[in-house]
């Protein structure tokens, strides 16, 4: 069975510009996160979603937003970029949402702010 | 809050030799506990996960780790270590008693194996 697959790979954008990045859950998983891993520092946690409804929400700006689609596929947005948004941006897929259960990452979308 | 501490940035190890990753957590709820690998431009990778069950959690490729709830501590181990596990290792800990299952990590710890 495919992992989660995220997509683009490699993303440059310039300062204010808009980035959508796109993550496929396992199939069967209903629970989708986000989250942002800046260069040598660990991933921060950024959305939960299950069922198409936000179960969580870090602490970062308005500028993020999320959805969920009926076939558990999740889009996160980012608006008017900043320099400071460069990061690695992991997607991760478990079966429940629920406290415990394996989260699986995806290889994650690298992008560049310039 | 919920919090990890990883001690130590950067652990250099002779292949063959024992692995000790420290991590260090703060939960004012019982906490679930993770150590996560990293790869080079890849994703994460559950090695193993603590969720009240036994202490001594054994993981993936060798690992393991015990909970140990006096010191607050949840150190990752591997008795002899492989070229291939060079890697970044990043501690986590998730809060029970919330509704999400938003992982807190730390800033992780690069091992290199030294041949």
């Amino acid at each position: 069975d495919a992992g989660v697959t995220q997509s683009p790979t490699h993303l440059i954008k310039t300062r204010g510009q808009h980035v959508t990045l796109r993550c496929s859950p396992i199939s069967g998983h209903k629970s989708v996160s986000w989250y942002q891993q800046v260069l040598g520092q660990g991933p921060q946690f950024i959305f939960q979603y299950y069922e198409k409804e936000e179960r969580g929400r870090g602490n970062f700006p308005d500028r993020f937003s999320a959805r969920q689609f009926p076939n558990y596929s999740s889009e996160l947005n980012v608006n008017a970029l900043l320099l400071g948004d460069s990061a690695l941006y992991l997607c991760a897929s478990s079966l429940t949402g629920t406290v415990g259960w394996e989260q699986y990452f995806g290889p994650g979308t690298r992008l560049t702010v310039t | 809050a919920q919090s990890v501490t990883q001690l130590g940035s950067h652990v250099s190890v002779s292949e063959g030799a024992l692995v000790l990753l420290r991590c260090n957590y703060s939960s004012s709820v019982p906490p679930y506990l993770f150590w996560y690998v990293q790869y080079p431009n890849q994703g994460l990778q559950l090695l193993l996960k603590y969720t009240s069950a036994a202490t001594l959690v054994k993981g993936i490729n060798g690992f393991e780790a015990e909970f140990k709830k006096s010191e607050t501590s949840f150190h990752l181990t591997k008795p002899s270590a492989h070229m291939s596990d060079a890697a970044e290792y990043f501690c986590a800990v998730s809060d029970s008693d919330f509704g999400n299952e938003k992982l807190t990590f730390g800033t992780g710890t690069r091992l290199t194996i030294i041949p």
